[in-house]
């Protein structure tokens, strides 16, 4: 258990849908984020949020749409994706900003058909 | 492209061997790197880091490694246990971001 739980763990949704992805952490951190995982990438950091402001959005397409409404939880809204959307998306939480020790959720695998 | 990259992306090890994974970097200005593991099925969990004002670290069967002259960091795990089964991943901090490097893909044989 790192503290961070995210749901679900599975999604599959047509190119169509529109769902969210959720991640909680209960660690008391101040900063969260989320990143994406393809096969034989790197991870690739999509929004970071420090005290429920966003102050990254490091070029995502807006069919993305994170949301915070607090320091505890961190939505990921996903509507009209595409096939190559298709990834482990991690959440994770850190005490602070600038520091290299993240906790990460397990992730939500999500598959666009 | 990447500013952190790992140079193989497979080792195979000898359970009760040592392990040795290296990683390059490109910004000499880089101050902060940071050591990754994810297991299968998990996200990736925090082993340790070093700050560019030190050479070595270590923490339990770990030590890390930079060589700044040659923008290198290596990650030496002692005595290879069957759970040290995992990708590694060296990552650095760049403007508060933490950048990831492509894994590399630990496999203890018995």
């Amino acid at each position: 258990e790192t503290g961070v739980t995210q749901t679900p763990r599975h999604l599959v949704m047509g190119m169509t849908n529109k769902k969210s992805l959720k991640c909680e952490q209960h660690l008391g951190h101040n900063a969260m984020y989320w990143y994406k995982q393809s096969a034989k990438k790197p991870l690739e950091l999509m929004f970071v949020y420090n005290f429920k402001e966003q102050t990254e959005n490091n070029s995502v397409p807006s069919r993305f749409s994170p949301e915070c409404p607090n320091s505890s939880h961190l939505f990921l809204h996903l509507h009209t994706l595409q096939p190559e959307d298709s990834a482990l998306y991690l959440c994770a939480s850190s005490q602070q900003l600038n520091t290299g020790e993240l906790f990460f959720g397990e992730g939500s695998r999500l598959t666009v058909l | 492209g990447e500013s952190v990259g790992l140079h193989l992306p497979t080792l195979s090890v000898q359970e009760g061997d040592n392990s040795i994974i290296n990683c390059a970097y490109s910004n000499s200005a880089s101050d902060y790197f940071i050591w990754y593991k994810q297991e299968s099925g998990k996200g990736p969990q925090f082993i340790i880091d070093i700050r560019s004002n030190m050479d070595k670290r270590q923490g339990q069967r770990v030590t890390v490694l930079l060589n700044k002259t040659v923008k290198h960091l290596s990650l030496q795990i002692a005595a290879t246990q069957p759970g040290d089964s995992a990708v590694y991943f060296c990552a650095e901090i760049n403007d508060y971001k933490l950048s990831f490097g492509a894994g590399t893909t630990v496999t203890v044989r018995a």
